[in-house]
């Protein structure tokens, strides 16, 4: 099926160690994001990445860092895990700026816990 | 940064009842969203709002772009137990990039 999927669906880490989560959309978007899902908090942008190349800083930056790998993949890296990110990450994509259509797709979502 | 306000915050409803939720932001939109997320998954899109007063249907849903462009409606007619969930509004400000500002959610729960 046509989407986004992110790898793995459940983690597990102690505290100190570092993990990649995967993001892969095949759906020919420019756009690439990275939110995390906190009980009561909505969604909180990490990162995004406006078009293949260029990655920017969303609200909750601290703690983490993406790769753009090319057009269809976009990681998120938490080089030393901290029991304050334990959450469930989503990643989501969209079409361009500018062609009148903004709705996301995402992703089934990454739980992390960190022990 | 900006969160959008949305309300009420949970819902406890009988089957068959009609609900209605909002946002509310403190800037001019140009987009509206509404998106629902079942336990355990992504939120998915329901309607997307590109003009003020639109009022747009996806079956029994119905959502509205405030006329001031600072608001908006998503109603539910008719509740069944599958519309049990998380409901999400998001939007765009006017002369902003494309990123969406997103509310905190309204947890639709059905008595039994």
């Amino acid at each position: 099926n046509a989407g986004v999927t992110q790898t793995p669906k459940f983690q597990v880490l102690k505290t100190g160690q570092s993990m990649t989560l995967q993001c892969a959309q095949d759906m020919n978007h420019n756009s690439m994001y990275w939110y995390r899902q906190d009980p009561g908090m909505g969604l909180r942008l990490i990162y995004y990445s406006a078009s293949e190349g260029t990655t920017d800083k969303g609200e909750v930056p601290n703690g983490y860092n993406v790769s753009r790998l090319n057009k269809r993949e976009f990681s998120l890296r938490l080089e030393s895990a901290a029991p304050s990110q334990t959450s469930v990450y989503f990643c989501a994509s969209s079409e361009a700026q500018g062609t009148g259509h903004y709705g996301y797709t995402f992703g089934s979502g990454t739980r992390l816990t960190v022990v | 940064g900006q969160q959008l306000n949305q309300s009420p915050q949970s819902m406890f409803i009988q089957e068959g009842e009609d609900v209605s939720m909002n946002c509310t932001s403190s800037s001019i939109f140009n987009t509206w969203l509404w998106y629902k997320q079942d336990p355990g998954e992504g939120p998915v899109l329901l309607i997307a709002l590109y003009k003020a007063g639109e009022l747009t249907s996806n079956g029994r849903l119905t959502a509205q772009f405030g006329i001031t462009r600072k608001d908006s409606f998503l109603n539910i007619s008719a509740s069944i137990p599958s519309d049990v969930g998380i409901y999400f509004c998001a939007g765009r400000e006017r002369f902003s990039n494309y990123q969406l500002i997103w509310g905190a959610g309204t947890k639709l729960i059905i008595k039994p």
